[in-house]
């Protein structure tokens, strides 16, 4: 069964407007990262944050982590049209040696 | 440095066929994963390994086998392919040393059983 549970399904926004996706999880968790796919394309690693960490920021990214709610969310500011594709969490559970994901959010920018 | 390397990009099975997808890592990774994913399910792990000749079963392994005899490969064999196999495939390694580093993925597998 997924670990995650992401919201929401869908998300469609124009460009320069910032963009947020949540997830949630059930487990303890030693860390949470974010993963982005282009239509017909392979997963790429977008941003990992551990356990013990509450914010990160990369670039025009910035996750926060609740481990208290067991939720993260994504915040991607000044939306471009090349940010349209799909977003998943992925959690690497305490313990376990596996990556488990949520359903993801698929993100479409408008010209 | 290519990465994942996954084989083939295309495949159109009959059922009851066996083929085995491949998957190459030129990373030095110890960690391989095989996932798949479906429409509305988001990916599954189907069998990962930690090393070679270490490999165990994930969420969805049942129809699906494994080896790992070298660092470089994982490849994913279906041993008798059935409609409910179609599905795209993504081979996946991760850096196991000192540190939390995300995973790399391949381009996947698209798979048609018909």
């Amino acid at each position: 069964s997924q670990q995650g549970e992401e919201d929401p399904q869908a998300l469609s926004i124009q460009e320069g407007e910032n963009a947020t996706m949540n997830c949630s999880y059930k487990t303890s968790i030693n860390n949470l990262q974010w993963y982005r796919q282009n239509s017909g394309r392979g997963l790429v690693h977008l941003i990992l944050i551990r356990s013990n960490e509450r914010e990160k920021h990369s670039g025009r990214l910035r996750v926060t982590l609740d481990t208290s709610k067991k939720s993260s969310s994504l915040l991607i500011t000044a939306s471009r049209a090349a940010d349209t594709a799909s977003y998943f969490c992925a959690t690497d559970a305490t313990g376990a040696q596996k990556l488990v994901f949520g359903q993801g959010t698929r993100l479409t920018i408008n010209p | 440095n290519a990465g994942v390397t996954q084989t083939p990009k295309f495949q159109v099975l009959k059922t009851g066929q066996s083929m085995t997808l491949q998957c190459a890592q030129d990373m030095n990774h110890e960690y391989m994963s095989w996932y798949r994913q479906d429409p509305g399910m988001g990916l599954r792990l189907i069998h990962y390994s930690v090393g070679a000749g270490i490999t165990d079963q994930g969420e969805v392994p049942n129809g699906y086998n494994v080896s790992r005899s070298t660092t470089e490969d994982f490849p994913l064999r279906l041993l008798s392919a059935a409609p409910s196999q179609t599905s795209v495939y993504f081979c996946a390694s991760r850096y196991t040393g000192t540190g939390m580093l995300g995973y790399t993925f391949g381009s996947g597998t698209r798979l048609t059983v018909v």
